[in-house]
């Protein structure tokens, strides 16, 4: 069964960093792009940041790009998302999701980050 | 990279069939085959019914349906059934290497 497992979220200070990790399961997670996708509080699905399974195709919205960098660790089954200068309107709920044929087929549950002074 | 359009909410009754349109540019959803739809129930894991237009992943019902026309997408719910009350989400690979989301298509079993 494909488990995928976010964590790392919490209230932080705008202008602060932020690290979210997903731990994957069920899978052969070295072989599959990952996805970062978040929903703001009564808001829509925003696709965040993808990552290649060789780490060689990194792609962002321009919303986070300079911003956030997405990581993974093929020998650990995580994928990670460093988050820098954090700003309010970055507070949703982030999804990490696994690919396939252009779409995201596994999803987490989700870790709530909250940018709030 | 803005949002694909989507209309805000739909409704229809039990048994009937409803469409959702999910409209883009030649720079994703009429540039590629690459179109997907979720459904999502608030507090879950949104949940893939649709790849690459038409296609449905294992376990999926054949009730929801996918095409494409141009630069619209649309999903098609067949057979309306009170569980199929949720939100609904379009989403297209671009031409940029990234992925785009529609706003979302709530739609209300009557």
């Amino acid at each position: 069964e494909v488990q995928l497992v976010e964590s790392g979220g919490g209230l932080v200070q705008p202008g602060r960093s932020l690290r979210l990790s997903c731990a994957a399961s069920g899978f052969t997670f070295e072989v599959y792009a990952m996805h970062w996708v978040r929903q703001a509080p009564g808001k829509g699905l925003e696709w965040v940041s993808s990552i290649n399974w060789d780490t060689e195709g990194i792609d962002y919205a321009d919303s986070v790009k300079g911003r956030f960098t997405i990581s993974r660790d093929n020998a650990k089954n995580s994928l990670y998302l460093q988050m820098n200068s954090l700003r309010v309107e970055d507070t949703a709920l982030y999804y990490c999701a696994k690919d396939r044929a252009y779409s995201l087929d596994y999803w987490g549950q989700g870790t709530l980050v909250t940018v709030s002074s | 990279q803005s949002a694909l359009t989507q209309p805000a909410s739909v409704s229809g009754s039990p048994g009937q069939s409803i469409t959702i349109s999910c409209t883009g540019t030649s720079n994703d959803v009429g540039g590629y085959n690459h179109v997907s739809w979720y459904q999502h129930h608030a507090g879950k894991a949104p949940k893939l019914i649709i790849y690459e237009v038409t296609n449905w992943p294992s376990g999926v019902s054949h009730r929801f349906s996918g095409s494409k026309s141009g630069n619209t997408a649309s999903l098609t719910i067949s057979g309306l059934q009170a569980e199929d009350e949720a939100d609904y989400y379009c989403s297209s690979y671009t031409s940029s290497n990234t992925r785009v989301f529609g706003g979302g298509t709530r739609l209300t079993v009557l």
